[in-house]
């Protein structure tokens, strides 16, 4: 069935290089990505997003890359640090102000 | 500053009984969100309103009720009907329109069956 999911539970870094995470979704007609950072015992946070009409989007030490080709949206954090040690959460969107569909989270781990 | 406030954020339930999770928010949203989340999954959605008085069931309400009496509030009772309600669950808000229709969370309230 359509599904948006990750390909890596868990992912393990040293402190100052760049992340990558990754979301796979099924449905081509999706048109807004979300990336949400959820810390332990803590609700989501906003990062950041995109809409199917834009490839790349750039906040703060962050990057959204989105390939509508192969359905696939990655998250990219730079000089990554232990603060940015939480799960991860790609949410996508398929109809304008309808509800948001949520992959399973992956887990960033940032090690010293 | 404007916000979404789950409370409490602890809670436990004998078996047999019924709980509600309260969720307020003052960011003048018109949407409200209530997920499931579970160790390891994804959040799932077990209710949302778009507007005061009216709500309708995402994909797992069986054993859950809510109501949307006023714009700011949306509390979830948690009925003994639900089997398996240990869980973490989150409140969410959202506009309805405009170019950033994102979630904003509550920081949750954890649920254990005692």
């Amino acid at each position: 069935g359509e599904s948006v999911g990750l390909h890596l539970p868990t992912l393990s870094v040293q402190e100052g290089d760049n992340s990558i995470i990754n979301c796979a979704y099924s449905n081509s007609a999706s048109d807004y990505f979300i990336w949400y950072k959820q810390e332990s015992g803590k609700g989501p946070q906003f990062i950041i997003d995109i809409r199917s009409n834009m490839d790349k989007r750039q906040g703060q030490r962050v990057t959204v890359l989105l390939n509508k080709t192969v359905k696939h949206l990655s998250l990219q954090i730079a000089a990554t640090q232990p603060g940015d040690s939480a799960v991860y959460f790609c949410a996508e969107n398929r109809n304008y102000g309808q509800n948001f569909v949520f992959g399973p989270g992956t887990r960033l781990s940032v090690l010293p | 500053d404007g916000g979404i406030t789950q409370s409490p954020k602890y809670l436990f339930r004998k078996e047999g009984q019924n709980v509600t999770l309260s969720c307020e928010q003052n960011l003048n949203h018109d949407a409200m969100y209530w997920y499931r989340q579970d160790p390891g999954q994804g959040l799932r959605l077990i209710y949302y309103s778009q507007i005061v008085n009216d709500f309708q069931k995402g994909d797992i309400a069986e054993g859950y009720s809510v109501s949307r009496e006023k714009k700011e509030s949306f509390p979830l009772t948690v009925t003994s009907a639900q089997k398996n309600p240990t869980a973490f669950y989150l409140c969410a808000s959202s506009v309805l329109a405009g170019p950033n229709y994102g979630y904003t969370f509550g920081s949750g309230t954890r649920l254990t069956v005692v």
